[in-house]
């Protein structure tokens, strides 16, 4: 069955960049839409945006201007960037697969912790 | 976008029926019958429950049910098990072409 992996660095230093990417195993990228969340420490949930195969894009409009949702389906992965972090973007990020509404595969997860 | 309403706790015992409520707008979970549910394990990936309202996914057991009234939605566990004790979050589709995140329900069987 499918399977999602994240993987990046654990730790970004506050105004740099946090760059993750999710790699899907047992099943191909195409004909599917593929999504990030994330889950700061003791609070919810909260949806990033979401990437078709073909590479068109939706993104929370709270993190628009400095999220970028790529994927590479030669590698069958997406990736995720987000500029200028602060402490506020300390969290798991998880990577799922989507419909464009349901999430229905899920990776384990990744903590990044945004510190000096 | 404000995240969707759940109660932050809701508790039963094993055995009994509780309810979990998710309450948004029109702009989305009133607009569309694109509302999931997700428990969550800490520590664990978060798993799709309920999809479309009141669909359940392959594998899930049906004393998991989803509805919906105007703009609330409802997750409802019947038959409480000591294994149902975890975090639940509803979703909706939003207007915007965006998902929406409830802000989560503790739920604790006594």
């Amino acid at each position: 069955q499918v399977q999602l992996q994240e993987s990046g660095p654990g730790l970004v230093k506050p105004s740099e960049t946090l760059s993750l990417t999710c790699t899907v195993s047992g099943g191909s990228i195409s004909s599917y839409y593929w999504s990030w969340i994330r889950q700061p420490p003791g609070k919810g949930l909260e949806w990033i945006g979401h990437i078709y195969y073909s590479g068109s894009t939706n993104y929370n409009p709270s993190l628009k201007s400095r999220v970028t949702i790529l994927v590479d389906t030669s590698k069958n992965q997406f990736s995720l960037k987000v500029t200028s972090v602060t402490a506020a973007d300390t969290a798991v990020y998880y990577c799922a697969r989507t419909d464009g509404r349901r999430m229905d595969v899920w990776g384990k997860g990744t903590t990044v912790t945004v510190s000096s | 976008q404000s995240a969707l309403t759940q109660p932050a706790s809701v508790s039963g015992s094993p055995g009994q029926s509780i309810t979990i409520s998710c309450t948004g707008t029109s702009s989305d979970v009133g607009g569309y019958n694109y509302v999931s549910w997700y428990q969550h394990h800490p520590g664990r990936a978060p798993k799709l429950m309920i999809y479309d309202v009141r669909n359940r996914p392959s594998g899930v057991s049906n004393r998991f049910s989803g509805s919906k009234s105007g703009n609330t939605a409802s997750l409802t566990i019947s038959g409480l098990q000591a294994e149902d004790e975890a975090d639940y979050y509803c979703s909706s589709y939003t207007s915007s072409s965006s998902v929406l995140f409830g802000g989560g329900t503790k739920l604790t069987v006594l």
